[in-house]
């Protein structure tokens, strides 16, 4: 089972929106709503960003958001901060009682 | 406040296993579940397998299964990571996470596992 695919790297300066894809297939991502994405600084455990495609855990700054077309999830970051530097990685059920991973995506903030 | 506390780093030889806990203070396990997730030096993270209650018994992804088991001692809220047959492509941090929601929204601090002769 290959790893869902994201973007190595995509950049943005301060304020303005980015958005971080993950393909999967009919199989994982397009067959549940169930993608969820992590933050992970250097050094540090991931940390819960967007739960079941475009939900927000408490505490998470309202301009993460996500969403799903077809076999592709979608995170968006808009009003980029420098804090927001960091690798993220997207999460889906892929049935049968397992979960596979993007591959990860560095954001640059110029 | 949910934290999970895991053991501590690990040296291992090739062939040997290794047995990684996490503690669950704040709350328990029973509930929500656990998996154990692998990250190797400069990769991205690899589901490798965990407990879900729902479905009542373990799961691991194919690319472990066989070496990978995942367990959990409800008595004492830890939940525990075996893996065996170590390789030196295993050295990673391996981190135990809590699902909730489809998603993991607690995780452990890391353990580093190295593997070499």
């Amino acid at each position: 089972q290959s790893a869902l695919t994201q973007p190595a790297s995509v950049s943005g300066s301060p304020g303005q929106s980015i958005t971080i894809s993950c393909t999967g297939t009919s199989s994982d991502v397009g067959s549940y709503n169930l993608v969820s994405w992590y933050q992970q600084h250097p050094g540090k455990a991931p940390k819960l960003m967007i739960y079941e495609g475009s939900k927000r855990p408490s505490g998470v700054s309202n301009r993460f958001s996500g969403s799903k077309s077809g076999n592709t999830a979608s995170l968006t970051i808009s009003g980029l901060q420098a804090e927001d530097e960091s690798d993220y990685y997207c999460c889906s059920y892929a049935g049968s009682n397992t979960l596979i991973f993007g591959g990860g995506t560095k954001l640059t903030v110029l | 406040q949910v934290q999970l506390v895991q053991s501590g780093a690990e040296v291992k030889k090739p062939g040997s296993s290794v047995k990684v806990s996490c503690k669950a203070s704040g709350g328990t396990f029973s509930n929500y579940g656990v998996s154990w997730v692998r990250q190797a030096p400069g990769q991205g993270l690899k589901w490798m397998g965990g407990i879900i209650p729902i479905f009542g018994t373990a799961n691991y992804a194919q690319k472990f299964q066989g070496r990978v088991t995942v367990t959990t001692d409800e008595s004492t809220s830890i939940a525990y990571m075996e893996l065996s047959s170590l390789r030196s492509d295993d050295t990673a941090v391996y981190y135990c996470a809590r699902h909730w929601r489809n998603s993991f929204d607690f995780w452990g601090q890391g353990t580093l596992v190295t593997v070499s002769s």
